[in-house]
């Protein structure tokens, strides 16, 4: 278990709605990146926060947002769902300096319809 | 720009070794492995950042040849436990911002 924890593990919504995703990072990391995973694919780095500032993006569109907290907790926006938004969405703590590992979470299942 | 992973998918007997290899066309700063299993977030294998350098993990270890941008990761005497989808991430500066193969399907029969 990494320590990181991230809600809600399931939900679906439907073309056009919008959904907040969240993370608590591991107890003492600064930097908090998200995944896109699609069945079957590897990983897709999303963005990254650190320090409460976007610190690097992935090709995602901008109705992917995000926001980091002084806890560096994180959240993951994304407005106008489509369907090829389905995925799971993986939440990934790290220490700037540290020894370049990443934790992850379980991920939360987004399906949309 | 995403590494390519060889092979797609490996079938073995307990106890049998493997082989997964992941090549760049790009220069990179290191080389990240993770297993994910159904369901479940990817795990920390280990990081390659030196050309050449090779590290271990019980009985897996890795290596990375820096002229080719390619790692292999070797699995020895395979274990029940080793099956899942393993994937290279690469990291072109020290960002933690990895791009990630499409991943080797493994799977360890009795």
């Amino acid at each position: 278990e990494t320590g990181v924890t991230q809600s809600p593990t399931h939900l679906i919504k439907t073309r056009g709605q919008q959904v907040t995703l969240r993370c608590s990072s591991q107890s003492g990391h600064n930097t908090v990146s998200w995944y896109q995973q699609a069945l079957g694919q590897g990983p897709q780095f999303i963005f990254q926060y650190y320090r409460e500032e976007e610190n690097g993006r992935g090709n995602f569109p901008p109705r992917f947002s995000g926001l980091q907290f002084p806890n560096y907790s994180s959240e993951l926006n994304v407005n106008a769902l489509e369907l090829d938004d389905s995925a799971l969405y993986l939440c990934a703590s790290s220490f700037q300096g540290g020894t370049g590992e990443l934790f992850f979470g379980e991920g939360s299942r987004l399906t949309v319809l | 720009q995403q590494p390519v992973q060889s092979p797609q998918a490996v079938i073995l007997r307990e106890g049998e070794d493997a082989v997964i290899n992941c090549s760049s066309s790009k220069a990179l700063y290191s080389v990240h492995w993770y297993r994910q299993k159904h369901g479940e977030a990817p795990v920390f294998l280990m990081i390659l950042l030196k050309g050449g350098e090779q590290k271990g993990h019980e009985k897996i270890s890795a290596s990375f040849n820096e002229k080719k941008q390619q790692s292999s990761l070797y699995l020895t005497a395979s274990q029940l436990s080793y099956s899942g989808t393993y994937f290279c991430g690469t990291e072109r500066a020290s960002n933690y911002q990895l791009i990630w193969g499409a991943g080797t399907k493994l799977i360890i029969k009795p």
